[in-house]
């Protein structure tokens, strides 16, 4: 059973420009959840996808969004990227009738 | 206030050592509470999930949740070097949408 992966593993990008960072779940659960760690604190949930349609959405802004594909992956882009948003990008897949949610190892992204 | 809230550490205990992490939460809506592993530079790992209120033994490792004083806690017996990391505790109210606190670095001493 393959588990969540994600790429790329780190990226440099500079203020102002778009990043995609991409998912795939694990075999067979079919619901991605996307989380923004910063140094030193917990995950944040930014949004979920479920049967390719946003199905929930944490404290983030519209620059953040997403797509899921047929296959279950998913993408998280981010536009007009700021400082801030330097972080640990973290997906996790679960099964639509459970709640437990694996995580993949994160994109760290730093933005100069 | 933070949602859930738990004390950064480090902690730092001997091997074998019987280690007590602790959460306490603000939402009452939390159903689900899960306890992940993350070693440095690292996605979580999910150690722990249970169901409203009640203790859970797999392993070394308990989970424990009192809903009524909003405090969840994990016991890992027989502490060895190699769990060694951070320990994040969330709730979820069903949704799926877990609410982290920051973690509890902890370090076990050969």
């Amino acid at each position: 059973e393959t588990g969540v992966t994600q790429s790329p593993t780190h990226l440099i990008k500079t203020r102002g420009q778009q990043v995609t960072l991409r998912c795939s779940s694990q075999s067979g659960h079919n619901t991605v959840s996307w989380y923004q760690q910063a140094l030193g604190q917990g995950p944040q949930f930014i949004f979920q996808y479920y049967r390719e349609e946003e199905n929930g959405r944490g404290n983030f802004p519209p620059r953040f969004s997403g797509l899921q594909f047929p296959n279950y992956s998913s993408e998280l882009n981010v536009n007009a990227l700021e400082l801030d948003d330097s972080a640990l990008y973290l997906c996790a897949s679960s099964f639509t009738d459970r709640n437990e949610q694996f995580f993949g190892p994160g994109t760290r992204l730093t933005v100069l | 206030q933070k949602e859930v809230e738990q004390d950064p550490g480090p902690l730092s205990v001997p091997e074998g050592a019987i280690v007590s992490l602790n959460c306490t939460y603000s939402n009452s809506a939390f159903q689900y509470f899960m306890w992940y592993r993350q070693y440095s530079r690292k996605g979580p790992e999910l150690l722990m999930y249970t169901y409203s209120s009640g203790n859970k033994e797999d392993g070394r490792f308990t989970a424990q949740v009192d809903k009524s004083s909003k405090y969840i806690s994990l016991f890992i017996r027989d502490s060895q070097p190699s769990d060694s990391a951070t320990y994040l505790c969330a709730g979820d109210t069903g949704r799926r949408a877990l609410t982290f606190g920051s973690g509890t670095r902890l370090q076990v001493q050969p």
